[in-house]
């Protein structure tokens, strides 16, 4: 099983500055079989980011996903207060798919 | 609109049964992977298992291996997750969501909006 590691657990940032969220992967998915998630509080997790990269209809350009080999990171470039929630990676390159255990993006 | 619909919220007893529902409308539903994903109060997501209803082919988690039953009703555009006895650590909110693309290798979406599933005495 492919553990994703997160890092941080939570982050405390102010509206407009940069986040920057990490998830590495125990071993190789495939190149780019990840997925990014936020979810809001009482809300379902909504798609952000897919292979890698590529941000989902509707997601604004401030989200941006990247990686070097099994390190991920997702990159917001100026915070809206909007964006305050639980950020989640999801590897789908082998079974079991599984999550990484979430950074708690919070307003400092 | 592609949409999953889950059934509501369930309150039982430990080793009760349960099945729970979610429908997909607005796409081909035979030919899209669906999956269950659970979250323990407060804590993060868990991919469960996923199902294929054009062939009824099902991966679980080992984690949930025996523990849950994943099926399918094409007839109806439905598939369930469902519990032959609870237990008091089955209580979660259960998401319903379908893969992007009409592959295996897909990320979710969307998700349905989640079954909050309460098993206490």
């Amino acid at each position: 099983e492919i553990v994703l590691t997160q890092s941080p657990g939570t982050l405390s940032l102010s509206p407009g500055e940069r986040a920057t969220l990490s998830c590495r992967a125990s071993q190789s998915v495939g190149g780019t079989f990840l997925a990014w998630y936020q979810q809001k509080p009482g809300q379902a997790p909504r798609l952000l980011i897919y292979v890698a990269s590529s941000r989902a209809p509707g997601i604004p350009d401030r989200f941006s996903g990247s990686w070097s080999g099994t390190d991920f990171t997702l990159t917001i470039s100026r915070l809206e207060p909007e964006d305050f929630a639980v950020y989640y990676c999801q590897q789908y390159y082998s079974s079991p798919n599984t999550f990484g255990q979430g950074t708690k993006l919070e307003i400092k | 609109e592609v949409q999953l619909l889950q059934s509501g919220a369930e309150v039982k007893k430990p080793g009760e049964s349960l099945k729970i529902s979610c429908q997909g409308s607005g796409f081909s539903f035979t030919n899209y992977w669906i999956g269950w994903v659970r979250q323990l109060p407060g804590k993060g997501l868990e991919w469960m298992g996923i199902i294929y209803p054009g062939d009824s082919d099902i991966r679980y988690s080992p984690s949930f291996q025996g523990q849950i039953t994943i099926s399918v009703d094409t007839s109806i555009s439905t598939t369930y997750l469902q519990w032959s006895s609870l237990k008091a650590s089955d209580t979660a909110m259960y998401y319903c969501a379908r893969h992007s693309g009409r592959t295996l290798y897909s990320w979710f979406d969307p998700w349905g909006q989640g079954t909050p599933v309460t098993v206490s005495t």
